[in-house]
């Protein structure tokens, strides 16, 4: 069974500075999606960024890029020039290549510093 | 910008009583999603929908659940006999196309449902 594994359940990070956010996880399959969705406060989950296991390029969103190292079945979230709209819950999630189930870890609390 | 959309926003109901959640998919949609979430713990998928038919299902998902679209905006989770155990925060979602992959699905707000 898949799974995902989020070991930081709370970060916070100045504004403006950088912040790495951890995940890890496990399946046998060898096409696959991974994710991370935010959700601020009393608001909807969205889509931060999505990275394809077959594609070696890391994603990137605007300051948003991810570290996926598919060997080591790590996939960070690095948010730069952090802003106070960046402070949220951050899920990372997977999905297999047929299915439309999403897999989320326990999440990690951010919180951006002014 | 269209959004799915939830109600209640909270939900408080005794031990043993039915319960229905609605959501209201973005209107292009063809697939819809219930996930819940117990406070502290992971997000957790139930079902997924298309085409008036469950298309996957958890194993959380057992007879106390169902789904219905019952015209075609609403989309319902059902818990015919609720437990304490069901208190959680309840996610419904959409997407257009049915890979996870393949496509963005968007959340609610949720729905918390407090089990007394």
């Amino acid at each position: 069974a898949q799974t995902v594994t989020q070991s930081q359940p709370e970060m916070s990070v100045q504004e403006a500075e950088t912040v790495t956010l951890s995940c890890t996880y496990d399946t046998s399959e060898n096409n696959y999606y991974l994710f991370w969705y935010k959700q601020p406060p009393s608001r909807q989950m969205i889509l931060v960024i999505r990275q394809e296991a077959y594609k070696q390029q890391n994603a990137t969103e605007n300051r948003f890029s991810v570290n996926f190292q598919k060997a080591a079945k790590s996939f960070s979230l690095k948010i730069s020039d952090s802003q106070l709209g960046d402070t949220a819950m951050y899920f990372c999630a997977f999905s297999g290549s047929n299915t439309g189930k999403l897999i989320f870890g326990q999440g990690t609390t951010l919180q951006v510093k002014p | 910008e269209p959004e799915v959309t939830q109600t209640p926003s909270h939900q408080v109901t005794q031990m043993g009583q039915e319960v229905i959640l609605r959501c209201v998919p973005i209107s292009n949609h063809l697939y819809f999603y219930w996930y819940r979430q117990i406070l502290g713990q992971k997000v957790e998928f139930l079902v997924s929908f298309y085409n008036n038919e469950i298309s996957e299902k958890s194993e959380i998902f057992d007879d106390q659940f169902s789904v219905e679209r019952p015209d075609g905006s609403n989309f319902t989770l059902k818990i015919r006999s609720t437990k304490l155990e069901d208190s959680a925060m309840y996610f419904c979602a959409s997407s257009e196309v049915a890979l996870a992959g393949a496509d963005t699905q968007y959340f609610g707000p949720g729905t918390r449902l407090t089990v007394l």
